[in-house]
């Protein structure tokens, strides 16, 4: 696609639910990274996959996150047992490669009530 | 590990020049990003610093010494649509392709 494209952009979930969180990187970028906002702060990184490679999780915050990357295309962001302090908006965004521009999505907003 | 910082908020007047800066401490550096965010919105890329020196784009200009660890962005004849959070970012060096993002500053620019 023309941009990097998440879904849903808006997610309410109860506490305790699972969610899923979905990313279509730009077509021929091989890097994509998962990032957290909470309002009023930076970016956390959560997630990084590179080609095949296995992905770096060193961002995760706890195992009830976890990610993948199909076909070295779309991204699925899982949250399990969603927390309330999982509300915040998560984006995603891709590079042709380490160190070049990085192209953002409009992020999901998640709110666990 | 890196850590980067840079001042939470800054106002400035429609038409008036404004300088940001970031300051960066790294394990390894290969480069600093600026990003720039409309409240509620993706953040878009404004500006890449590999070496030292300035690079001008039209209103926006980004410099870096590598020596000090600092960078700033400068937005000359701002405009009301300038208003928004800009995100300084670094590069880490070692074959670790995952930047690090300071907390933005929030530009309210004032008519």
């Amino acid at each position: 696609g023309a941009g990097v494209s998440q879904s849903p952009s808006n997610k309410v979930t109860e506490k305790g639910k699972d969610v899923e969180l979905r990313c279509d990187p730009i077509s021929g970028h091989t890097a994509l990274y998962w990032y957290r906002q909470s309002l009023g702060q930076g970016l956390e990184f959560l997630i990084y996959f590179q080609g095949n490679s296995a992905p770096d999780k060193s961002g995760l915050p706890s195992d009830r996150f976890s990610a993948e990357r199909t076909g070295g295309s779309v991204s699925t962001l899982t949250i399990q047992r969603t927390q309330q302090e999982d509300s915040a908006v998560y984006l995603c965004a891709s590079n042709v490669r380490g160190n070049t521009e990085a192209f953002f999505g409009q992020g999901t907003r998640l709110t666990v009530v | 590990g890196q850590n980067i910082d840079q001042p939470t908020e800054m106002t400035a007047t429609e038409g008036a020049i404004v300088q940001i800066n970031c300051t960066y401490q790294t394990s390894g550096f290969n480069g600093l990003f600026w990003y720039q965010q409309h409240a509620g919105e993706a953040p878009t890329f404004l500006s890449y610093n590999v070496l030292d020196g300035l690079e001008e784009k039209g209103r926006f200009s980004s410099f870096l010494s590598r020596s000090k660890g600092y960078s700033y962005l400068l937005l000359k004849e701002l405009q009301m649509k300038d208003s928004a959070s800009y995100l300084c970012a670094a590069y880490p060096s070692g074959g670790s392709y995952i930047p690090t993002f300071g907390r933005g500053t929030s530009l309210i620019v004032h008519p």
